[in-house]
């Protein structure tokens, strides 16, 4: 069974770059496309973008010029940059698996990022 | 670009049968496929619903998903409630491009 697992720093400090790690156990990174998803405390889930292990990307318009994605096939792993972070990019970011564009299928359990100085 | 709109709160009794609606703003309901996640408090959402009325392994029958063209809208329905059905429920599809959009959740109590 596929399990997904995100690390990365807790804390950040306001104008720095947030950097996530999202590690898949259980099967092959290859062949799918992964996104990443944040939720701040008390809010709704807002979509972050996508990384297809070929290295194509999508991201959400209102990141994009702050987002950037990479994979790891030989580490089965995929990461999230966030440049100039302020406090409202404090959240619960999580990562997924999707079966196809759009239909994701297995998250991880998520990992809190602080921006703070 | 579109939107998804839940009720922000729904409650029913345990034993009782509760459907939450997600209605999209423009284009067809039936273009995208939507999906439907639970999210109980301090944990991780999870896929109850995909590709409108599929169910992952391991989620209970008593949980289904429908599209209505007529009212553009798709609808999770929770029948047999218990309360650990008690949570927030999200609905999920994405547009032309394949970019996510997320209804902002519905919470559901069981009282």
């Amino acid at each position: 069974q596929v399990q997904l697992q995100e690390s990365g720093p807790g804390l950040v400090k306001p104008s720095e770059t947030l950097s996530l790690t999202c590690t898949v156990s259980g099967g092959s990174i290859s062949s799918y496309y992964w996104s990443w998803i944040r939720q701040p405390a008390g809010k709704g889930l807002e979509w972050i973008g996508r990384i297809y292990t070929s290295g194509s990307t999508n991201y959400n318009p209102s990141l994009k010029s702050r987002v950037t994605m990479s994979v790891d096939t030989s580490k089965n792993q995929f990461s999230l940059k966030l440049s100039s972070v302020t406090a409202a990019d404090t959240a619960v970011y999580y990562c997924a698996r999707e079966i196809s564009p759009g239909v994701p299928d297995v998250w991880g359990q998520g990992t809190t990022v602080t921006v703070s100085s | 670009n579109f939107m998804l709109t839940q009720p922000h709160s729904v409650s029913e009794s345990p034993g009782k049968t509760v459907t939450i609606s997600c209605t999209r703003s423009s284009g067809s309901i039936a273009s995208n496929y939507v999906q439907w996640y639970q999210q109980r408090p301090g944990s991780a959402p999870t896929t109850v619903i995909y590709e409108d009325n599929q169910r992952p392994s391991g989620v209970p029958d008593r949980f289904s998903g429908s599209i209505d063209s007529s009212s553009n809208s798709a609808s999770l329905t929770i029948s047999g409630l218990k309360t650990e059905d008690e949570a927030d429920y999200y609905c999920q599809s994405y547009d032309s491009s394949n970019l996510w959009v997320f209804g902002g959740g519905t919470k559901l109590t069981v009282l």
